[in-house]
């Protein structure tokens, strides 16, 4: 069965930082590009970044940029999304969303929830 | 960097229905446009691609078309599940960014 689950979100101070997961099955995870979107509660959905297949290029939306790194370990099926410098605005929801290869993501993880707060 | 502009905010309409989605592009994006439907409590799920392809298992009763800056989600006949949240969304390719529009809710009228 195709599927994404994301972990790692949770509270955290102005300024900390954090690691997101996303373990990926049954499909063949280094033939996609990946990217995780954001949702903060009760808004509309917001492309955050994204990697290439094989890791080798990345990008970001400008507000995350040098402060979010994403990267994949195609061997172990598994997204990341290290966050640093995180402030009050990156509370959301974080999913990861497989790439359908056609500038669309045809698969979504239910999201881990990440909350910066003092 | 490319908007997208989705219109109305809120459509009231009747199961039984037809539902008209609008997304308008700050630029063109000529047919790299997707269209997503989400739940509450649910992620977001893939509708249409490539402004006008159905994805797998997606009911023929919705279905896209436009080009250019200029798009549509038709849902011809409503069906009680359809109430939701609509996202069109593109993708540029320098630099190399998604955008979602900020989402049309179909609500029961």
């Amino acid at each position: 069965e195709v599927h994404l689950l994301e972990s790692g979100g949770g509270l955290v101070q102005p300024g900390g930082s954090l690691r997101l997961s996303c373990a990926a099955s049954g499909f063949p995870f280094s033939s996609h590009a990946m990217s995780w979107v954001r949702q903060a509660p009760g808004k509309g959905l917001e492309w955050v970044s994204g990697v290439t297949g094989g890791g080798g290029d990345s990008f970001y939306t400008d507000s995350v940029k040098g402060r979010f790194t994403i990267s994949r370990d195609n061997s172990k099926y598994t997204l990341f999304l290290q966050m640093n410098s995180l402030r009050a605005d990156d509370t959301a929801l974080y999913y990861c969303a497989k790439d359908l290869g056609a500038f669309a993501f045809d698969l979504w993880g239910q999201g881990t929830m990440v909350t910066v707060s003092s | 960097e490319i908007v997208l502009t989705q219109s109305p905010a809120t459509l009231s309409l009747s199961p039984g229905e037809r539902a008209t989605l609008s997304c308008r592009a700050s630029q063109s994006v000529s047919t790299y446009l997707a269209w997503y439907q989400q739940k509450p409590g649910q992620a977001p799920r893939l509708l249409i691609y490539d402004a006008s392809s159905r994805a797998t298992g997606i009911p023929a009763r919705f279905s896209g078309s436009g080009s250019g800056t200029a798009f549509t989600l038709t849902i011809s006949s409503l069906e009680p599940e359809d109430f939701a949240v609509y996202y069109c969304q593109q993708r540029s390719n320098w630099p190399r960014r998604y955008s979602f529009g900020q989402g049309t809710k179909l609500e029961i009228k």
